[in-house]
């Protein structure tokens, strides 16, 4: 299977910096998206990796290792809006219309 | 900005019934996909579609399920016989080019009692 992995939860205080790990299976990869899901609501795209590096987009940043299969989403200046669960995804092939392969989600607190 | 939409937003139904869930992908895009997330759980796909058929469908997606694009903007997936464990969030998404950033709707939440 194609699996991917990140932690479960993650706690962090108000105003500090947090970084999301995920590590998936390197054969057949063809790009990396991290997606924000707040409770009871859709995925919204926060960026997209492909190649080896850094992406930043204002407070959020990506990376990506593709020899590593390992990428990370780092936030900062965390508030409390950012609560949610940061779901890490894959496309795997680069064969028109692939799906994305989702892990199981990694469910950040923010507090006070 | 363009977005995805999905009716209806709940949609509570007996076992054994038909139900179809209704989606409006954005206007320009071509790919289409259904995803499901049950309670707790992982976001799955279920389906894509390109070019008026299916281009791939996970193990999920057995032959109670067909998707359709009954006209050039509604896209459709129908459950045949609901089964309890059909009971899930049900996301369209759609995404202008294969590769590309995938837009996801509000979701269907499907209960089936």
């Amino acid at each position: 299977g194609q699996n991917i992995d990140q932690p479960t939860e993650m706690t962090a205080t108000e105003g500090a910096i947090v970084q999301i790990n995920c590590t998936y299976q390197t054969s057949g990869f063809n790009g990396l998206f991290w997606y924000q899901q707040h409770a009871g609501e859709a995925p919204t795209f926060l960026s997209y990796n492909v190649l080896d590096g850094l992406e930043e987009k204002g407070r959020f940043s990506s990376f990506l290792s593709r020899s590593k299969g390992y990428s990370y989403l780092l936030l900062k200046e965390l508030q409390m809006k950012d609560s949610a669960s940061y779901l890490c995804a894959v496309i795997y092939r680069d064969s028109g219309n692939t799906p994305l392969v989702f892990g199981k989600g990694t469910r950040l607190s923010v507090i006070a | 900005e363009p977005e995805v939409t999905q009716t209806p937003s709940h949609q509570v139904t007996q076992m054994g019934q038909e139900v179809i869930l209704r989606c409006v992908p954005i206007s320009n895009h071509l790919y289409f996909y259904w995803y499901r997330q049950i309670l707790g759980q992982k976001v799955e796909f279920l389906v894509s579609f390109y070019n008026n058929e299916i281009s791939e469908k996970s193990e999920i997606f057995d032959d109670q399920f067909s998707v359709e694009r009954p006209d050039g903007s509604n896209f459709t997936l129908k459950i045949r016989s609901t089964k309890l464990e059909d009971s899930a969030m049900y996301f369209c998404a759609s995404s202008r080019t294969g590769g590309n950033e995938q837009f996801f709707g509000p979701g269907t939440r499907l209960t089936v009692l």
